[in-house]
């Protein structure tokens, strides 16, 4: 099975910061990784897949990049709709989700 | 707008059964391969099981296997998941998720129900 670990898993930022964090899988997985969003009590939100592919509607502050077993979600500058848990999961075997970060409030 | 209703949560005492369902509207439900995910109260994300557009080929998380079904009808435009043998390490909150590739399957999901909790204990 792949396993999916992610940095920090707290993360205290101010709203304007870039934030950056990371998602390793325990082989490669090429650059089969997707990047959702999740606020208290909601669902997940589709961000970012195959690593790099912003979906649509997600503002572009968001970028992702990497491949093989090493990958980043970053926000350019932080906004008050950012403060959220964030997930990286998986596809190039089954699925398989990373322990989320927690971005809160400085 | 694509909209995916999860029902059929509740509290189960272990041992036994409970079937979930999700209601899809809003897109061509037969086209998508269909998905389960669960997340236990404060806990992070876990895929459960897949199911093909067409409901010929299923995919069951090890976790789950052998306890439970996920299947669908497209005549109702319906996802489900039958739970059986249900331990205490199975509460959590179960989403349906669409798969974001039209015709196939790509484990990635554009679309996610509100979620509905499944809650197991004596």
């Amino acid at each position: 099975d792949i396993q999916m670990t992610q940095s920090p898993s707290t993360l205290s930022a101010s709203v304007g910061d870039r934030v950056t964090i990371t998602c390793r899988a325990s082989q490669s997985i090429s650059s089969w990784l997707a990047w959702y969003q999740q606020k208290s009590g909601k669902a997940p939100k589709l961000l970012i897949y195959d690593a790099s592919t912003l979906e649509s509607g997600v503002p572009s502050r968001f970028s992702g990049s990497g491949s093989g077993t090493e990958f980043t979600l970053t926000i350019s500058s932080l906004q008050p709709d950012d403060f959220a848990t964030y997930y990286c999961q998986q596809y190039h075997t089954y699925s398989t989700f990373g322990p989320g970060t927690k971005v809160d409030i400085k | 707008q694509v909209q995916l209703v999860e029902s059929g949560g509740g509290v189960v005492q272990p041992g036994r059964s409970l079937r979930l369902s999700c209601a899809a509207s809003g897109f061509s439900f037969r086209n998508y391969a269909m998905h389960w995910v669960r997340q236990a109260p404060g806990k992070g994300l876990e895929w459960v099981a897949v199911v093909s557009y067409d409901g010929t080929n299923t995919y069951h998380a090890d976790s789950v296997r052998g306890r439970f079904t996920i299947s669908r009808d497209n005549s109702k435009n319906t996802l489900y998941v039958q739970m059986n043998s249900l331990r205490p390490e199975d509460t959590a909150v179960y989403y349906c998720a669409r798969d974001k590739r039209y015709g196939g399957s790509t484990y990635y999901f554009d679309y996610w129900g509100q979620g509905s909790l499944v809650t197991v204990s004596s």
